[in-house]
């Protein structure tokens, strides 16, 4: 198995440009979560999936937008671009059956320039 | 608010010497506590879930203690090896009855292993 696998390794943007960051698992997790990681601080939700069809905003979801059309994928979009999105983003996915005590897999992150 | 406290913010020991990180967190209603290793540009990978009626956990050479009434953990690694070099983040999900969100990051303790 892959794991987590996330696509672009390292981006820099021009402010007001768009891009998508891509994630993708293999392990047929229902939940799915991304999350940004800024020097210093606690990672931070911006958004998160159950499954297929099903998203929902985290703690900072201004400025993102995520989709999750199969099971595999869940895409984060960026709309025009700010200094403030400058970041490590990092997807994860977990199995629950209703349980809390889920574990977490991340994938190795992308480390985003916002110029 | 729902915190996450962790100390020190870094640690230098020497290879083979013990070592004892802190959280403390202010999390309600606590559900479970997380130990997450981060390797330097490597996303979080999980050393061990508690929940509120586990007081000791271990994971090879790494122990987790928590106390739920002081609302505080450990962990402590023994013998330490260069490869533990990295961040150690506490996490704290609160009791949602969900499992996609709840979880309170801390900022991590960034361990360096010299020899």
């Amino acid at each position: 198995n892959a794991g987590v696998t996330q696509t672009p390794k390292f981006r820099i943007l021009k402010i007001g440009q768009s891009m998508t960051l891509q994630c993708a698992q293999d392990m047929n997790h229902n939940y799915m979560y991304w999350y940004r990681q800024d020097p210093g601080m606690g990672l931070k939700l911006i958004y998160y999936s159950v499954g297929a069809g099903i998203t929902d905003k985290g703690e900072v979801p201004n400025g993102y937008n995520v989709s999750r059309s199969t099971t595999e994928d869940f895409p984060l979009r960026l709309e025009l671009a700010a200094p403030s999105q400058t970041s490590v983003y990092f997807c994860a996915s977990s199995y629950s059956a209703g349980g809390s005590s889920y574990e977490q897999y991340f994938g190795p992150g992308t480390r985003l320039t916002v110029t | 608010k729902n915190q996450v406290e962790q100390s020190p913010q870094s640690l230098i020991i020497l290879e083979g010497k013990n070592c004892t990180l802190q959280c403390n967190y202010t999390v309600s209603p606590f559900s479970n506590l997380r130990w997450y290793k981060q390797d330097t540009g490597r996303g979080p990978v999980s050393l061990t879930i508690m929940t509120f009626s586990e007081n000791t956990k271990s994971n090879g050479r790494y122990t987790a203690t928590l106390d739920a009434d002081t609302k505080q953990s450990s962990l402590h690694i023994t013998a330490s090896q260069l490869s533990d070099s990295a961040s150690y983040i506490c996490v704290v999900k609160v009791y949602s009855g969900g499992g996609a969100d709840g979880l309170t990051f801390g900022k991590g303790t960034h361990l360096i292993i010299q020899p």
